[in-house]
């Protein structure tokens, strides 16, 4: 089993849909849980973090953590063709200062 | 302010040679991370420092593998006797504190694209 699973996508769904990804992690302990996004050819860059379970909403965003699953996910509202791009799920690993990122799931929303 | 820079941008070199990648992090920042990301895949961390302190190499692949930051600000990391399989983009990123469980937004340099021939 990956340490973070993402399904690769790639994704796709119309302007103005709801874009679900969905990420899944080993560690147990883990107590915090970040998404970044990553345009191709450029370096990821922060757009949530979540360390409770329950959902979190930031805009267009809503990160939703279940810690008794292993699982966190992010939807994106009111997809725009800017929000095409690589969405990296990331997890502190538990008593380390260990990051470990996901292969990362490709969004492309279509105009 | 400025954010993360590394040097080069890229770096072409032959199998055998040695090679340094130097990341300067965001002025203050206390946490510095390098991570290796190929293509299509997510960042694979190699290293975490606090301050100059090297608190996790847990991720370096092999010996060849090092990294310091002795005044904890620039680090480097050095791969000797280079491998094809070494050819990458490495990464660093840095964060404003330092504990375990970090949870401040990790913010990344532009990457050095490592070619291996």
């Amino acid at each position: 089993q990956k340490e973070v699973e993402q399904n690769s996508g790639p994704l796709s769904v119309p302007e103005g849909a709801i874009a679900s990804l969905n990420c899944t992690y080993s560690d147990r302990g883990s107590q915090s849980f970040f998404w970044y996004r990553q345009y191709s050819g450029k370096s990821p860059e922060l757009i949530m973090s979540i360390y409770s379970n329950g959902d979190k909403e930031d805009g267009r965003f809503t990160a939703q953590l279940n810690k008794a699953s292993q699982y966190v996910s992010l939807l994106i509202r009111d997809s725009q063709p800017s929000d095409s791009a690589t969405y990296l799920c990331a997890v502190n690993w538990a008593g380390g200062f260990k990051t470990i990122f996901g292969a990362g799931t490709r969004l492309f929303v279509k105009a | 302010g400025a954010g993360v820079s590394q040097s080069p941008r890229y770096k072409v070199t032959k199998r055998g040679q040695d090679v340094a990648l130097r990341c300067d992090p965001i002025s203050g920042h206390v946490s510095l991370y390098w991570y290796r990301q190929a293509l299509g895949q997510g960042p694979e961390f190699l290293t975490y420092f606090n301050y100059e302190a090297q608190q996790d190499k847990s991720g370096l692949p092999n010996d060849r593998f090092s990294a310091e930051r002795p005044e904890g600000s620039i680090s480097t990391l050095t791969i000797q006797r280079t491998e094809q399989r070494d050819s990458a983009m490495y990464r660093c990123a840095s964060t404003w504190t330092a504990r375990a469980d970090n949870t401040d937004t990790q913010y990344f340099g532009p990457g050095t694209r490592l070619t291996v021939l």
